[in-house]
């Protein structure tokens, strides 16, 4: 049964930072990989998407890599802001295909002081 | 923008009344949608797949009757909390691909807020 965990559960750093995200899932026959932002209450945004093949996928300020051999996904934020302040989370699909049914990890809450 | 809609945002109700919520995809048709449940402090957990056209998939200890879904339309998929009670308080997310099976990102709505008074 795939289980996704993430680590740290909260993290708090100064404006500018440079961060670290952390995923791990049990089962690597995964299809492809997706890291989400929730805002509280709010629904997710989709932040990037790792298909099984890549390394890693860039967007701004973000940079997500992939290891399926060891199980990981980080997720890098670079000169982070406070509007960056959010929950993390990383999916994988159920099974080995792009079923669409995502199990996710817990979250990381990110807090970034000014 | 946005891609996925969900209406209400938040909705309060009273124990024993049942809730719709609605899910629309803007601009693209869904042949498939995902209901998922997330209780406070708690990541997100699948409750069913929505299917047009046909039956809703549900997931493992997800009650069918309790929880009916309804994907009448390639645009449109409600799920319908029937007799709610305190317990069934919590966010409700669905989602969506674009376009429809292809290998591309799942796309959220923002989330229902339901409270069961």
């Amino acid at each position: 049964k795939q289980e996704v965990t993430q680590i740290p559960a909260a993290l708090s750093v100064p404006e500018g930072e440079n961060l670290v995200l952390n995923c791990s899932f049990t089962d690597s026959a995964i299809y492809n990989l997706q890291w989400f932002r929730q805002d509280p209450g709010k629904g997710l945004t989709s932040l990037l998407l790792i298909q099984s093949s890549q390394r890693e996928q860039t967007s701004g300020r973000l940079n997500a890599s992939l290891d399926k051999s060891s199980g990981r996904s980080t997720l890098y934020i670079a000169a982070s802001q406070p509007g960056d302040s959010a929950t993390y989370l990383c999916a994988v699909p159920h099974g080995s295909g792009n079923t669409g049914k995502l199990i996710f990890g817990q979250g990381t809450t990110l807090q970034v002081k000014p | 923008g946005a891609v996925v809609s969900q209406h209400p945002s938040w909705v309060i109700c009273k124990s024993g009344t049942s809730v719709k919520i609605e899910c629309r995809s803007l601009d693209f048709q869904a042949t498939t949608m995902f209901w998922y449940r997330q209780f406070p402090k708690q990541s997100l957990m699948l409750m069913a797949t929505s299917n047009e056209g046909s039956k809703a998939t549900y997931e493992q200890g997800v009650e069918k009757d309790k929880f009916l879904i309804n994907h009448a339309s390639l645009t449109l998929s409600t799920l319908t909390v029937t007799s709610a009670h305190p317990e069934d308080s919590s966010f409700y997310i669905c989602s969506a691909r674009i376009p429809s099976g292809s290998n591309s990102p799942l796309h959220f709505g923002n989330g229902t807020r339901l409270t069961v008074t």
